[in-house]
């Protein structure tokens, strides 16, 4: 069965500074793996997938996401936290079954401080 | 279309009273999924369609739920009798099913239920 786990519900960050928001995973076999995010009464717009190759995966915004596989982890980064980064992110997987069912974390909600 | 539309985008129903909510995918999108977020929460996975294939109903949370797409695209969720549990916003997505790709699913702006 394949589940996801953001085990932060909140993560607060200082403008400016690095950020990180978590997400571990479980599948059979290997993952698709993306990350989301929502601003508040909007959709959710996707920010970047995992497939193969490279281990660090570069997307929107100036996120990038860093997958581990030996610790089934997928972790979100930015570099430099923008006030306007706050927002619920969500991390997601896929198997590579073919089924094609995508199951979703219970988010994070970022806040960058001023 | 340019993207998923949903509708209605905000709905308000009696407790009790029968309600279909409406996904129009990406044109070309073969897989549809149902999601259920309530209010600051994750993502509910409810049932997910993908071309002629039986669709994936485990996580309809009760038989008063049901979903179709016909013709493999339009989709109606349909929420029987409900309840005021039943609040929430209804999100769905669409993506291709690629055989060398995979590509990411794309969301609409979702519809808000809300059982008085």
């Amino acid at each position: 069965a394949q589940s996801v786990a953001q085990p932060e519900d909140q993560v607060n960050v200082a403008e400016g500074n690095p950020l990180t928001v978590k997400c571990t995973y479980s599948v059979s076999g290997n993952p698709y793996l993306f990350w989301y995010v929502q601003y508040p009464n909007r959709g959710l717009q996707f920010l970047l997938k995992y497939i193969t190759g490279d281990n660090l995966v570069k997307g929107s915004y100036g996120f990038e996401a860093e997958f581990n596989k030996s610790q089934t982890s997928f972790h979100l980064k930015k570099p430099s936290a923008l006030v306007s980064d706050s927002a619920l992110y969500f991390c997601a997987v896929r198997d590579q079954t073919g089924a094609n069912n995508l199951f979703f974390g219970t988010g994070t909600r970022l806040t960058v401080i001023p | 279309g340019a993207g998923v539309s949903q509708s209605p985008s905000n709905k308000v129903t009696e407790k009790g009273k029968d309600v279909e909510l409406r996904c129009d995918p990406i044109s070309g999108h073969t897989a549809l999924y149902w999601y259920r977020q309530s209010l600051g929460q994750g993502l509910e996975f409810l049932i997910y369609f993908q071309g002629n294939s039986a669709p994936d109903k485990s996580g309809l949370p009760s038989d008063r739920f049901s979903a179709e797409r016909t013709g493999g695209s339009v989709s109606t969720l349909t929420i029987q009798r409900t309840q005021q549990e039943d609040s929430a916003v209804y999100l769905c997505a669409s993506s291709i099913r690629g055989r060398s790709t995979v590509v990411e699913a794309f969301f609409g702006q979702g519809t808000r239920l809300t059982v008085v």
